[in-house]
């Protein structure tokens, strides 16, 4: 089993719409999660951090984390092309960051 | 903030030849620092934890004589490829930790630019 899980997609949503992009994790005792964005040729650049359990926005990006079913979420509200990207799940553990394989996103015009 | 440069972005070297590859924080101190390895289409690979003045910790599967890591000081980290081949061809990306977690709980970590290395 993997440490962290991610649907590959690809995940399809027109401009202006919301996506949700989804991550599960193995390990309950993880205490922080995040979310990277990386376009084709870049690395991963930082998007979310998130400790507890709840919602956490910041601008269009909201972080869901619910810690009993071991579960991370991002939402994207009004989506735009510029957030075509991969979406990278990230879990914090023992010094280690443990990567799911990512989410294709495309926001079509 | 939380800016993380590697040197060099690019590179192409002959099959047998040696790489060096530096990862810097430039404006924050990173006790840890990580390194990736890409190939297409695939997620990041954690070769190796890197820790300021401390031998670097490698993943299964990494050749620790390969793949040599200095952590120097508190903001620079290289990476050396030994006797490079076609097969370490690939796309490296550094991370560093931000020690002082003034942007957060203090794990995040932040990623270098990457550097794409082609051996022929």
């Amino acid at each position: 089993q993997k440490e962290v899980e991610q649907n590959s997609g690809p995940l399809s949503v027109p401009e202006g719409a919301i996506a949700s992009l989804n991550c599960t994790y193995s390990d309950r005792v993880s205490q922080s999660f995040f979310w990277y964005r990386q376009y084709s040729g870049k690395s991963p650049e930082l998007i979310m951090s998130i400790y507890s359990n709840g919602d956490k926005e910041d601008g269009r990006f909201t972080a869901q984390l619910n810690k009993a079913s071991q579960y991370v979420s991002l939402l994207i509200r009004d989506s735009q092309p510029s957030d075509s990207a991969t979406y990278l799940c990230a879990v914090y553990n023992f010094n280690k960051f443990y990567f799911g394989s990512g989410t294709k996103l495309n926001v079509k015009p | 903030g939380a800016v993380v440069s590697q040197h060099p972005s690019w590179v192409i070297c002959k099959s047998g030849t040696s790489v060096k590859i530096e990862c810097r924080s430039l404006d924050f101190q990173a006790t840890t620092m990580f390194w990736y390895r890409q190939f297409p289409k695939q997620s990041l690979m954690l070769m190796a934890t890197s820790n300021e003045g401390s031998k670097a910790t490698y993943e299964q599967g990494v050749e620790k004589d390969k793949f040599l890591i200095n952590h120097a000081s508190l903001t620079l980290s290289t990476l050396t490829v030994t006797s490079a081949h076609p097969e370490d061809s690939s796309f490296y990306i550094c991370s560093a930790r931000d020690r002082a977690g003034k942007r957060g709980a203090g794990y995040e970590q932040y990623f270098g630019p990457g550097t794409r290395l082609t051996v022929t």
